[in-house]
């Protein structure tokens, strides 16, 4: 199994310009999460899809950022503008639907920096 | 809302039984306990998940008691590379969201 895949692994850009992240599941998983991890907030959920539908996104900080899942094996979360203090890792994770409480499996992340 | 606490940091020496509790007064009935550990530049990984009693699998175990108020996960003879950020989470699967929260974890340091 190929793992949830994220890219890019690393982006730089300049402040104002809009950032597209992209995840690909793995496949057969129902659940997509969307996490940011900084080391003053730790690991916090922004948004999380079922079935490509968007559950909850009251996690998303605010109308700069946006996350769309077309299809079961793709999301993107999009931030414009980007401003400096949205540098941080992006995780995708995705789970499936079964016994008990399946585990998430987490991507490498993103690392985004804002200059 | 099932907080979760567990210590910031701990330290141990290679070969050493590590022990991290995770306190979780609140957990609900359906809730899980799920424990994460998460290395410098990576995403988190599952390690170990319980509901009750005691569960083991090739990496840890997790012993939870009767009133699941707290769990604790056990890591035999640690090795260096078991330095990480372990997570202790509590939730359940129809209740994703701000209700499943990843607390700042615990910062194990395993030193030879």
């Amino acid at each position: 199994d190929a793992g949830v895949i994220q890219s890019p692994r690393h982006e730089v850009t300049e402040m104002g310009q809009e950032v597209t992240l992209r995840c690909k599941p793995i496949s057969g998983h129902d659940y997509l999460f969307w996490y940011r991890q900084t080391m003053m907030r730790g690991l916090e959920l922004l948004i999380y899809f079922n079935n490509n539908v968007p559950i909850d996104d009251s996690g998303m900080p605010e109308d700069r950022f946006s996350a769309k899942m077309p299809n079961a094996s793709f999301s993107t979360l999009k931030i414009q503008p980007s401003e400096p203090r949205d540098s941080a890792v992006y995780f995708c994770a995705s789970s499936f639907t079964g016994p008990g409480n399946q585990p998430q499996h987490f991507g490498d992340g993103t690392r985004l920096s804002i200059l | 809302l099932a907080k979760t606490t567990q210590p910031i940091s701990m330290d141990s020496y290679e070969g050493q039984e590590v022990n991290i509790t995770c306190s979780h007064n609140n957990i609900a009935t359906n809730d899980y306990i799920t424990w994460y550990q998460q290395f410098p530049s990576q995403g988190p990984r599952f390690i170990i998940q319980g509901y009750k009693t005691k569960v083991t699998n090739e990496v840890a175990s997790l012993f939870i008691p009767a009133d699941r108020k707290s769990s604790t996960l056990s890591l035999p003879r640690v090795s260096l590379s078991d330095t990480a950020v372990y997570y202790c989470l509590v939730g359940d699967q129809e209740n994703y969201g701000q209700n499943f929260v990843f607390g700042p974890g615990t910062r194990l340091s395993v030193l030879p």
